[in-house]
């Protein structure tokens, strides 16, 4: 079992739709998760930092953690044809030698 | 913008050549970053500095070697390259190495060996 899973995609939706992303994982050490937004031909931009188990929202993202279910999403409200890009989600635990485990991205297409 | 910035955006070198990335941060991190992606796969992770020295390589080969001239600037020094060495490099930086600060990705060299 991969310890971050994200379902591969890709995804398309109408404009205006609500999107939701998901990705789970085994390690029960990750503390710190992420949501990286890639454009095609550019570095990841991160859209979203949480700790623990909770929700973050931001504008029309909301990022959800669930600890006790090891399950992570991002949640985008009235979707933009700019939304289009590829999603990555990424996990850390705390310590000296974390690193950063990403799960294999979603691309979704927003269509006008 | 991002504000980590690399150098160059594109690079086409051919196996015998010897060039350099360049990587450059101004918001006072301490850990920086190389990572290698592939077309449609997430990063992985190459190097890791931490206050300006080595604290991981993840195995990779001795044609590719980092530097850390100081707390802004990362370099990445390419030697003999295979032709599977091509793909988008790119640099990060965070406030510490701990986990607990995100990592913020510059825009990548897109890197082809012939």
């Amino acid at each position: 079992q991969k310890e971050v899973e994200q379902d591969p995609g890709p995804l398309s939706v109408p404009e205006g739709a609500i999107v939701s992303l998901n990705c789970t994982y085994s390690n029960s050490a990750f503390q710190y998760f992420m949501w990286y937004r890639q454009y095609s031909r550019k570095g990841p931009e991160l859209l979203m930092y949480t700790y623990s188990s909770g929700n973050k929202e931001d504008g029309r993202f909301t990022a959800q953690v669930d600890k006790s279910s090891k399950y992570i999403s991002l949640f985008i409200r009235d979707s933009q044809p700019s939304d289009s890009a590829t999603y990555l989600c990424a996990m850390t635990h705390t310590g000296a030698n974390s690193k950063l485990t990403f799960g294999k991205g979603i691309t979704l297409s927003v269509r006008p | 913008d991002t504000e980590v910035t690399q150098t160059p955006k594109h690079l086409v070198m051919g196996m015998t050549n010897k060039k350099s990335l360049k990587c450059e941060q101004h918001m006072g991190h301490r850990a920086m970053y190389w990572y290698k992606q592939k077309a449609k796969k997430p990063p992985e992770l190459m190097f890791v500095y931490s206050y300006e020295k080595l604290s991981i390589n993840e195995s990779v080969p001795s044609r590719f070697s980092p530097e850390c001239p100081n707390s802004s600037l990362l370099n990445l020094h390419l030697h003999a390259l295979q032709p599977e060495d091509s793909a988008l490099y790119l640099c990060a930086s965070s406030q510490g190495r701990d986990g607990s600060q995100p990592q913020h990705f510059g825009d990548g060299t897109r890197l082809s060996i012939l």
